[in-house]
């Protein structure tokens, strides 16, 4: 199977958005809803942060959103804060019952 | 919450097999349905998935890995266990454990991760 792919680096200043893509298949991402965002500081274990494409578990700020559109999920973080630096990731269930995830993205608040 | 923590030896040699251990607390493993994950991440590198398995043992495996991977849960000591044999550096990983919320990729709860190197 083949990693989902996002890009390796975005950037934003605070108070403005950023969206994170995240490109899969149709036997992935196409197929289903099941597509997770993590956040990961340095050193620490991921966090999920939205499932089932859309969805945030309770605690998560609702300045993280999830979206998808055929192959492609989308992570969107509006008002930008410093404390969002950080390495994004996302994972989907795939048709083999399995689950891959993207590279990651490293997001810089300027 | 439920809490997890992995357990195991920092260092293993090549060829040998790697065996870890993931311990959840709060009791809340012995009922209903629940699924479990180990993930990996090579240092400086982006998250690897290496199985899942669900309480009444099922598996899923990554493909790459599932030749060399056996999972396995004990309900009764709330342990998770991951045993990957004949490793070599490229498996040289922080190693995680994590609970999912369904057994399609959502993963809940995680480890802190412990650290594996692989080298002779």
């Amino acid at each position: 199977q083949s990693a989902l792919t996002q890009p390796a680096s975005v950037s934003g200043s605070p108070g403005q958005s950023i969206t994170i893509s995240c490109t899969g298949t149709r036997t992935d991402i196409g197929y289903y809803n099941f597509v997770s965002w993590y956040q990961q500081y340095p050193g620490k274990a991921p966090q999920l942060i939205i499932y089932d494409a859309t969805y945030r578990p309770s605690g998560v700020s609702d300045r993280f959103s999830g979206s998808k559109s055929g192959n492609t999920a989308s992570l969107t973080i509006s008002g930008l804060q410093a404390e969002d630096e950080a390495d994004y990731y996302c994972n989907s269930f795939t048709t083999s019952s399995t689950v891959v995830f993207g590279g990651g993205t490293k997001l810089t608040v300027l | 919450q439920l809490q997890l923590q992995e357990s195991g030896p920092g260092l293993v040699k090549p060829s040998e097999t790697l065996s870890l251990n993931c311990t959840v607390s709060s009791g809340s493993v012995s009922t209903g349905d629940f699924y479990w994950g180990w993930i990996r991440q090579p240092p400086g590198k982006g998250l690897e998935w290496i199985g899942t398995i669900y309480n009444d043992g099922r598996t899923f495996y990554n493909p790459s890995l599932k030749s060399r991977v056996t999972m396995s849960v004990d309900i009764s000591t709330f342990r998770l266990s991951l045993r990957l044999t004949s490793v070599t550096a490229a498996d040289t990983a922080v190693y995680f454990c994590a609970r999912l919320g369904s057994g399609f990729g959502d993963l809940r709860s995680w480890g802190q991760g412990t650290l594996v190197t692989v080298s002779s």
